[in-house]
């Protein structure tokens, strides 16, 4: 079954500091995309980051960046210099199957300490 | 542009009544995707149509069901409601199938007494 595993349910930063989040996925396909989504509270799903697999370099946009690691079915986000508009649900989601269904994880609250 | 809209936001509704949602997606979208999310199960997805044609669907009973319309809008119904279909409903637009950006809409929150 193809999976997407999120092991940290809640994580919680200073203000300013770096922060990782992890996602672990299982598929036998070679073609899929992945993607890291923010859900702020009472406010929208947006889209973070995204990564496609046959890319070997990690992607980065401004304070969010990706550790991909395809051997490892690994896709890590890291936020730098965190912020308080940080604050939010995370949601790690792959898109892996020949009808490019998106695969959801369970999500990671991150939480900002000021 | 404006964004994803979404029709009710907020919804309350009985065991066994039924209820109609309604997205309209970015102009230009063709591709309308459903989710529900609870709190114990996360998002799942429910399905996705493209040009008016079902494309994909989730693993969810036939009381589930939607449409999309020429212009993209679509519309998901659920019949015989049940108090475990209580959840936060989002719809996402997509200019083609869902493997790139998909761009949420606020949701509809339907609670079922």
């Amino acid at each position: 079954a193809q999976t997407v595993t999120q092991s940290q349910p809640e994580m919680s930063v200073q203000e300013a500091e770096t922060v990782t989040l992890s996602c672990t996925y299982d598929t036998s396909e070679s073609d899929y995309y992945l993607f890291w989504y923010k859900q702020p509270p009472s406010r929208q799903m947006i889209l973070v980051i995204r990564q496609e697999a046959y890319k070997q370099q990690n992607a980065t946009e401004n304070r969010f960046s990706v550790n991909f690691q395809k051997a490892a079915k690994s896709f890590s986000l890291k936020i730098s210099d965190s912020q308080l508009g940080d604050a939010a649900m995370y949601f790690c989601a792959c898109s892996m199957d020949s009808n490019y269904q998106l695969i959801w994880g369970a999500g990671t609250k991150l939480i900002i300490k000021p | 542009k404006a964004g994803v809209t979404q029709t009710p936001r907020y919804l309350i509704k009985t065991r066994g009544q039924q209820v109609t949602l309604s997205c309209s997606p970015i102009s230009g979208h063709r591709s309308v995707s459903w989710y529900q999310q609870t709190p114990g199960q996360g998002l799942q997805f429910l399905f996705e149509y493209f040009s008016e044609t079902q494309r994909n669907k989730g693993n969810f009973p036939g009381r589930f069901s939607g449409r999309q319309f020429s212009n993209s809008r679509s519309e998901m119904n659920v019949s015989t409601l049940e108090l475990g279909d209580s959840a936060l409903y989002l719809c996402a637009s997509s200019w083609g199938l869902a493997r790139g950006e998909q761009f949420f809409g606020p949701g509809t929150r339907l609670t079922v007494l």
